[in-house]
């Protein structure tokens, strides 16, 4: 385990289903974030997760996204009837410190390529 | 008004040349600043912090200015290999890293 794996790369689906979406993070880390980027802009923070528990939520999460980490390690984001304005690259990033340290340590994925058509 | 405002670019360059990114912050409370690299479809890797001091990494030098919440990348004798998308970065203050980011200068070095 030598970096943040996410899984599915790619994912093209039909606008109004369900997508989820994995994020594994580096083992030793226990803070955990969801990132969404579109095209020509830079990352935007969407929610983060100390453990299990979920202590921030941007308002770009809309009711249609959930995320989950519910043992510490993995967690999922899911996008319920997926929308054409989903289609973006979500990132996941994690890291073993918190504050206003330094980002050492914080790590992203590759992401995840959603369009939705 | 953007958090974190850099002008898009693109900046085409030949190699060798010396580039100057800036980028401006809105949140004085920002805590500390980063310049993050992004290729292609690629996920953003961190390239260097930012100190009020100025630090320097091989050819990349990075500047902060408090008092007028600005921020710089000089980059110089460019490589082929620079050519990227260049995302300034501010960490909020709100008891974990919450990362900001602009929109990300695009460099493109010829030969």
């Amino acid at each position: 385990d030598t970096g943040v794996s996410q899984d599915p790369r790619h994912k093209i689906t039909k606008r109004g289903q369900n997508v989820t979406f994995r994020c594994d993070p580096i083992s030793e880390h226990n803070r955990l974030y969801w990132y969404r980027q579109t095209l020509g802009q830079g990352p935007e923070f969407l929610t983060y997760f100390q453990n299990e528990a979920q202590l921030e939520k941007s308002r770009l999460l809309s009711d249609r996204f959930s995320a989950e980490r519910p043992k510490g390690s993995f967690s999922t984001l899911e996008i319920q009837r997926t929308e054409q304005g989903d289609s973006a690259m979500y990132l996941c990033a994690s890291s073993d410190r918190g504050g206003a340290g330094g980002a050492y340590g914080y790590t992203f994925g590759s992401g995840t390529r959603l369009t939705v058509v | 008004r953007k958090e974190v405002e850099q002008d898009p670019g693109p900046f085409n360059v030949p190699e060798g040349a010396t580039v100057a990114f800036n980028c401006t912050y809105s949140n004085s409370a920002s805590q500390s600043f980063f310049w993050y690299r992004q290729d292609c479809r690629k996920e953003p890797k961190l390239l260097m912090s930012v100190y009020s001091s100025g630090n320097e990494d091989g050819r990349f030098t990075a500047q902060l200015n408090r008092a007028s919440q600005y921020i710089s990348l000089l980059i110089r004798d460019s490589k082929l290999s620079d050519s990227a998308t260049y995302l300034c970065v501010v960490n909020l203050n709100t008891g974990f890293q919450k990362l900001v980011f602009g929109t990300g200068t695009r460099l493109l070095v010829s030969p």
